[in-house]
Protein backbone atom coordinates (compact mmCIF):
# COMPACT_ATOMS: atom_id res chain seq x y z
CA UNK A 1 0.00 0.00 0.00
CA UNK A 2 1.32 3.34 -0.90
CA UNK A 3 -0.85 5.03 1.48
CA UNK A 4 -1.52 8.70 0.20
CA UNK A 5 0.17 9.85 -2.31
CA UNK A 6 0.46 13.81 -3.09
CA UNK A 7 2.17 15.04 -6.70
CA UNK A 8 4.04 17.32 -7.39
CA UNK A 9 6.46 17.76 -4.35
CA UNK A 10 7.25 21.25 -5.06
CA UNK A 11 5.82 23.68 -7.96
CA UNK A 12 7.07 27.12 -8.43
CA UNK A 13 3.61 29.53 -9.83
CA UNK A 14 3.54 32.54 -11.24
CA UNK A 15 0.65 35.23 -9.76
CA UNK A 16 -2.02 34.63 -11.59
CA UNK A 17 -1.23 30.95 -12.86
CA UNK A 18 -3.80 27.95 -11.67
CA UNK A 19 -2.50 24.51 -11.44
CA UNK A 20 -3.65 21.10 -10.15
CA UNK A 21 -2.32 19.30 -6.53
CA UNK A 22 -2.96 15.49 -6.98
CA UNK A 23 -3.97 13.15 -4.08
CA UNK A 24 -4.41 9.74 -4.20
CA UNK A 25 -5.31 7.07 -1.85
CA UNK A 26 -5.01 3.47 -2.08
CA UNK A 27 -6.84 2.54 1.37
CA UNK A 28 -10.46 3.03 0.13
CA UNK A 29 -10.79 5.26 2.95
CA UNK A 30 -14.30 7.33 2.27
CA UNK A 31 -12.97 10.53 4.16
CA UNK A 32 -10.17 13.12 2.57
CA UNK A 33 -9.08 15.98 3.69
CA UNK A 34 -6.80 18.74 1.90
CA UNK A 35 -5.01 21.21 4.39
CA UNK A 36 -2.42 23.90 4.17
CA UNK A 37 0.26 24.89 6.88
CA UNK A 38 1.86 28.08 6.52
CA UNK A 39 5.04 28.83 8.27
CA UNK A 40 5.22 28.39 11.63
CA UNK A 41 1.40 28.14 11.68
CA UNK A 42 -0.63 24.66 12.41
CA UNK A 43 -2.36 22.96 9.62
CA UNK A 44 -5.77 24.78 8.64
CA UNK A 45 -8.41 22.96 6.66
CA UNK A 46 -9.43 24.09 3.02
CA UNK A 47 -11.89 21.18 1.94
CA UNK A 48 -12.70 17.88 2.91
CA UNK A 49 -14.81 14.94 1.27
CA UNK A 50 -16.94 12.26 2.64
CA UNK A 51 -17.62 9.99 -0.29
CA UNK A 52 -17.28 10.22 -4.18
CA UNK A 53 -19.54 12.83 -5.27
CA UNK A 54 -19.56 15.04 -2.06
CA UNK A 55 -17.76 17.86 -0.79
CA UNK A 56 -17.59 20.34 1.32
CA UNK A 57 -15.22 24.14 2.62
CA UNK A 58 -13.10 24.02 5.41
CA UNK A 59 -12.09 26.94 7.48
CA UNK A 60 -9.83 28.65 4.50
CA UNK A 61 -11.85 27.62 0.95
CA UNK A 62 -11.06 30.86 -0.71
CA UNK A 63 -9.17 30.85 -3.88
CA UNK A 64 -9.22 26.61 -4.35
CA UNK A 65 -11.96 24.15 -5.57
CA UNK A 66 -11.78 20.35 -5.11
CA UNK A 67 -13.83 17.63 -6.87
CA UNK A 68 -14.46 13.65 -5.86
CA UNK A 69 -15.54 12.08 -9.18
CA UNK A 70 -13.86 8.85 -7.35
CA UNK A 71 -12.91 7.01 -3.89
CA UNK A 72 -9.28 7.32 -4.67
CA UNK A 73 -8.85 10.50 -5.90
CA UNK A 74 -9.61 14.11 -4.35
CA UNK A 75 -7.48 16.93 -6.39
CA UNK A 76 -7.11 20.75 -5.45
CA UNK A 77 -7.41 23.44 -7.70
CA UNK A 78 -5.82 26.79 -7.58
CA UNK A 79 -7.51 29.27 -9.65
CA UNK A 80 -5.45 32.83 -9.88
CA UNK A 81 -2.29 31.90 -7.86
CA UNK A 82 -1.43 34.48 -5.16
CA UNK A 83 1.34 34.94 -2.82
CA UNK A 84 -1.31 34.42 0.15
CA UNK A 85 -1.22 30.48 -1.34
CA UNK A 86 2.47 29.96 -0.99
CA UNK A 87 1.80 27.07 1.68
CA UNK A 88 2.81 23.51 2.26
CA UNK A 89 -0.38 21.46 1.35
CA UNK A 90 -1.35 18.05 2.66
CA UNK A 91 -4.08 15.73 1.76
CA UNK A 92 -5.22 13.20 4.05
CA UNK A 93 -7.76 10.61 4.27
CA UNK A 94 -9.61 8.42 7.01
CA UNK A 95 -11.68 5.33 7.52
CA UNK A 96 -14.07 5.71 9.22
CA UNK A 97 -16.46 9.96 10.38
CA UNK A 98 -15.77 11.18 13.55
CA UNK A 99 -12.14 9.72 14.25
CA UNK A 100 -9.11 11.94 14.92
CA UNK A 101 -6.82 9.46 13.11
CA UNK A 102 -6.03 11.11 9.68
CA UNK A 103 -3.36 9.42 7.22
CA UNK A 104 -1.31 12.12 5.72
CA UNK A 105 0.65 12.05 2.21
CA UNK A 106 4.20 13.92 2.26
CA UNK A 107 3.14 17.59 1.49
CA UNK A 108 3.07 19.52 -1.79
CA UNK A 109 5.32 22.62 -1.58
CA UNK A 110 3.57 25.58 -3.23
CA UNK A 111 5.99 29.18 -3.64
CA UNK A 112 3.90 31.71 -5.72
CA UNK A 113 6.21 34.53 -7.11
CA UNK B 1 -13.37 29.69 20.17
CA UNK B 2 -12.15 26.53 19.37
CA UNK B 3 -7.94 26.70 19.91
CA UNK B 4 -5.04 24.84 20.35
CA UNK B 5 -1.76 26.31 22.07
CA UNK B 6 1.59 24.94 22.08
CA UNK B 7 3.99 27.61 24.03
CA UNK B 8 7.11 26.12 22.73
CA UNK B 9 8.07 26.49 19.52
CA UNK B 10 11.55 24.50 20.53
CA UNK B 11 12.42 22.02 23.20
CA UNK B 12 16.04 20.88 23.49
CA UNK B 13 16.77 18.33 26.21
CA UNK B 14 19.47 15.50 26.61
CA UNK B 15 19.14 12.01 26.05
CA UNK B 16 17.92 10.38 29.37
CA UNK B 17 16.09 13.26 30.22
CA UNK B 18 12.35 13.63 30.68
CA UNK B 19 10.43 15.27 28.63
CA UNK B 20 7.15 17.80 28.95
CA UNK B 21 5.44 19.10 25.17
CA UNK B 22 2.57 21.26 26.66
CA UNK B 23 -0.59 21.82 24.80
CA UNK B 24 -3.79 23.77 26.21
CA UNK B 25 -6.82 23.93 24.46
CA UNK B 26 -9.73 25.97 24.58
CA UNK B 27 -13.03 24.16 23.57
CA UNK B 28 -16.35 24.12 25.45
CA UNK B 29 -17.74 20.84 26.03
CA UNK B 30 -16.06 17.59 26.06
CA UNK B 31 -12.90 17.37 24.44
CA UNK B 32 -11.24 14.73 21.69
CA UNK B 33 -7.25 15.34 22.09
CA UNK B 34 -4.37 14.17 19.83
CA UNK B 35 -0.76 14.21 19.47
CA UNK B 36 0.71 14.12 15.46
CA UNK B 37 4.72 13.17 15.11
CA UNK B 38 6.49 14.00 11.88
CA UNK B 39 9.63 12.71 12.08
CA UNK B 40 12.19 14.10 9.74
CA UNK B 41 11.47 12.98 6.22
CA UNK B 42 8.33 11.17 7.40
CA UNK B 43 4.82 11.88 6.94
CA UNK B 44 2.51 13.32 9.85
CA UNK B 45 1.31 10.58 11.92
CA UNK B 46 -0.57 10.05 14.77
CA UNK B 47 1.00 9.51 18.08
CA UNK B 48 -1.91 8.94 20.46
CA UNK B 49 -4.88 9.93 21.32
CA UNK B 50 -6.29 10.80 24.68
CA UNK B 51 -9.58 8.46 24.57
CA UNK B 52 -7.33 5.36 24.34
CA UNK B 53 -5.07 6.30 27.20
CA UNK B 54 -2.16 4.45 25.62
CA UNK B 55 1.26 4.84 25.49
CA UNK B 56 3.64 5.01 22.45
CA UNK B 57 7.23 4.63 22.11
CA UNK B 58 6.99 5.62 25.89
CA UNK B 59 5.06 9.01 25.52
CA UNK B 60 1.88 9.61 28.01
CA UNK B 61 -0.72 12.57 27.49
CA UNK B 62 -2.94 12.97 29.88
CA UNK B 63 -6.02 14.95 29.65
CA UNK B 64 -6.73 17.90 32.54
CA UNK B 65 -10.16 19.40 32.08
CA UNK B 66 -9.59 21.54 34.64
CA UNK B 67 -6.43 23.16 33.54
CA UNK B 68 -7.55 22.49 29.95
CA UNK B 69 -4.19 21.31 28.93
CA UNK B 70 -3.28 18.05 27.03
CA UNK B 71 0.34 17.74 27.95
CA UNK B 72 2.53 14.70 26.52
CA UNK B 73 5.21 13.63 28.77
CA UNK B 74 8.39 11.02 28.62
CA UNK B 75 10.53 10.35 31.21
CA UNK B 76 14.06 9.43 29.53
CA UNK B 77 14.06 11.19 26.13
CA UNK B 78 15.73 9.15 23.34
CA UNK B 79 17.50 10.92 20.31
CA UNK B 80 15.08 9.24 17.90
CA UNK B 81 12.26 11.10 19.67
CA UNK B 82 13.98 14.03 17.62
CA UNK B 83 10.53 15.35 15.70
CA UNK B 84 7.92 17.90 14.77
CA UNK B 85 5.19 17.59 18.08
CA UNK B 86 1.83 18.87 16.86
CA UNK B 87 -1.00 18.68 19.23
CA UNK B 88 -4.66 18.95 18.12
CA UNK B 89 -8.15 19.46 18.75
CA UNK B 90 -11.43 17.60 17.04
CA UNK B 91 -13.36 20.28 16.38
CA UNK B 92 -17.37 20.75 15.76
CA UNK B 93 -18.05 23.74 14.36
CA UNK B 94 -20.54 23.22 10.87
CA UNK B 95 -20.51 19.88 9.12
CA UNK B 96 -16.73 20.01 9.40
CA UNK B 97 -16.48 15.91 9.66
CA UNK B 98 -13.23 14.76 11.43
CA UNK B 99 -12.15 18.28 11.22
CA UNK B 100 -8.64 18.56 13.50
CA UNK B 101 -7.79 22.10 14.64
CA UNK B 102 -3.80 21.79 14.86
CA UNK B 103 -1.58 23.81 17.51
CA UNK B 104 1.23 25.42 15.62
CA UNK B 105 3.73 22.63 16.84
CA UNK B 106 6.85 22.19 18.82
CA UNK B 107 10.26 20.77 17.53
CA UNK B 108 12.07 18.53 19.56
CA UNK B 109 15.73 18.03 19.57
CA UNK B 110 17.17 15.47 22.09
CA UNK B 111 21.10 15.85 22.28
CA UNK B 112 22.96 13.12 23.08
Amino acid sequence: NAGVTQTPKFRILKIGQSMTLQCAQDMNHNYMYWYRQDPGMGLKLIYYSVGAGITDKGEVPNGYNVSRSTTEDFPLRLELAAPSQTSVYFCASSPRLNTGELFFGEGSRLTVL
Amino acid sequence: AQRVTQPEKLLSVFKGAPVELKCNYSYSGSPELFWYVQYSRQRLQLLLRHISRESIKGFTADLNKGETSFHLKKPFAQEEDSAMYYCALRGRYGGSQGNLIFGKGTKLSVKP
